[in-house]
Formats: structure tokens, C-alpha cells, sequence
């Protein structure tokens, strides 16, 4: 069972910032978030993650509210090849922990 | 550094076949994990080593399903008899997590074996 829930699609247009939220209520003291980024005919691919506050990088930012229940996933000026499938996990630092993934959020960039 | 390499790429077999995927995961990462991904859906973790010893593996339907990791390395997935349900793609991910680590190291996943069963 997916810890966490995201919604089911997106849609965007190219050159729009687009934010993903996630909520992960049941998130430990210890957990990190993660998002990852899943092309067809791929496997999953690290885009972020973080603990508090707020994380950047080349790809994305990341915010995470004090209370730590949720999350969102910004992606700046997106284009046609930003359509993928974005998934949201909460895990754990130790090496045991599972790391299970939901349905994800299927977002479409269109022209 | 060289990523996860899965192998074969595709895979056909009849129900009631037998079929093993390969997994060479990325050098030093010491967990390694197999997926199941259904079309349409997450990917669902079958079973998670951390060198060669199973660290989880309770999904996975031990009664058609296998999976060794010899010398802590390769590792290899086996389905035997395979059913129609069976038809998903199957990804293998390695990650550099040794324990209780200062960060979370993230998975670094294969481009996956896509198994259909006729």
C-alpha cells in the first residue's frame, strides 16, 4: 500500500511552471522525499529530494511545509519532453526500509 | 559510471513457460531491488537484497517467482510456470544504501525486461 497520494494526472502547456503535490501524513521523523520521473520504455529516474524546507536543482524545486505532510514538486517553464509520470515517495534512511510507489501523476505537456 | 543493464530487453512466452531476467546492477551499490510494473501502474516491489541476503521479499508469489543474488552482485529473477497476470515489465534498481546512512541514496533503475505471456 502507497504511502502516499498524489493526483492521477496534470495537464500544462509548454513554458508553464507546473507544481505536483503530494501527501504523505504518515511520514517519520527519519523520512526523506523523493520524486522520480518515469518516461515510457523507461525505468523510473531521480529528479530530487529533500527533508525541509526547500531543495533546488537543475531540474526542479522541491517544498516541503513544516509540518512535513506533504510536498510539492515544481517544475519551471516545462516543454514537450517533461510529459512523463511523476512519482512521490516518503522512505527511510535505513538500508531495510521498503520503498513503495503509487499510481503517480501522469503529466502532459501540450504545445 | 555505467547504469543498471537488464537483460533481454523483450520477452514472449506461452503460460506455463518458464523465464529468467538478469540484472547486473551499478559497481558497489550494494542493494538491489526488483520491480514489478503492471501497465498503468507504479511499479510494485517484488524483492530487495542488500548484498546477496534478502532483506525483504514479501511480495513476492514464492510459489512461481525466485530471485538469487550470487557473490553479491548479479542478481537474477526467475518465473516458473509463468501465468497470463505475469505480462508486466519487470525493472531492476540498485542503490549505494549500506545501512543507516547520512543521506538516502536514491535507486538508479534499468530500462527494465517487458514480458508478455500469451
Amino acid at each position: 500500500l502507497a504511502k502516499t497520494t498524489q493526483p492521477i494526472s496534470m495537464d500544462s502547456y509548454e513554458g508553464q511552471e507546473v507544481n505536483i503535490t503530494c501527501s504523505h501524513n504518515n511520514i517519520a521523523t527519519n523520512d526523506y522525499i523523493t520524486w522520480y520521473q518515469q518516461f515510457p520504455s523507461q525505468g523510473p529516474r531521480f529528479i530530487i529530494q529533500g527533508y525541509k524546507t526547500k531543495v533546488t536543482n537543475e531540474v526542479a524545486s522541491l517544498f516541503i511545509p513544516a509540518d512535513r505532510k506533504s510536498s510539492t514538486l515544481s517544475l519551471p517553464r516545462v516543454s514537450l519532453s517533461d510529459t512523463a509520470v511523476y512519482y512521490c515517495l516518503d522512505n527511510g534512511m535505513d538500508s531495510s526500509y521498503k520503498l513503495i510507489f503509487g499510481s503517480g501523476t501522469r503529466l502532459l505537456v501540450r504545445p | 559510471e555505467a547504469g543498471v543493464a537488464q537483460s533481454p530487453r523483450y520477452k514472449i512466452i506461452e503460460k506455463r513457460q518458464s523465464v529468467a531476467f538478469w540484472c547486473n546492477p551499478i559497481s558497489g551499490h550494494a542493494t538491489l531491488y526488483w520491480y514489478q510494473q503492471i501497465l498503468g501502474q507504479g511499479p510494485k516491489l517484488l524483492i530487495q537484497f542488500q548484498n546477496n541476503g534478502v532483506v525483504d521479499d514479501s511480495q513476492l508469489p514464492k510459489d512461481r517467482f525466485s530471485a538469487e543474488r550470487l557473490k553479491g552482485v548479479d542478481s537474477t529473477l526467475k518465473i516458473q510456470p509463468a501465468k497470463l497476470e505475469d505480462s508486466a515489465v519487470y525493472l531492476c534498481a540498485s542503490s549505494a544504501r549500506t545501512g543507516w546512512d547520512r543521506e538516502d541514496s536514491p535507486l538508479h533503475f534499468g530500462n527494465g525486461t517487458r514480458l508478455t505471456v500469451t
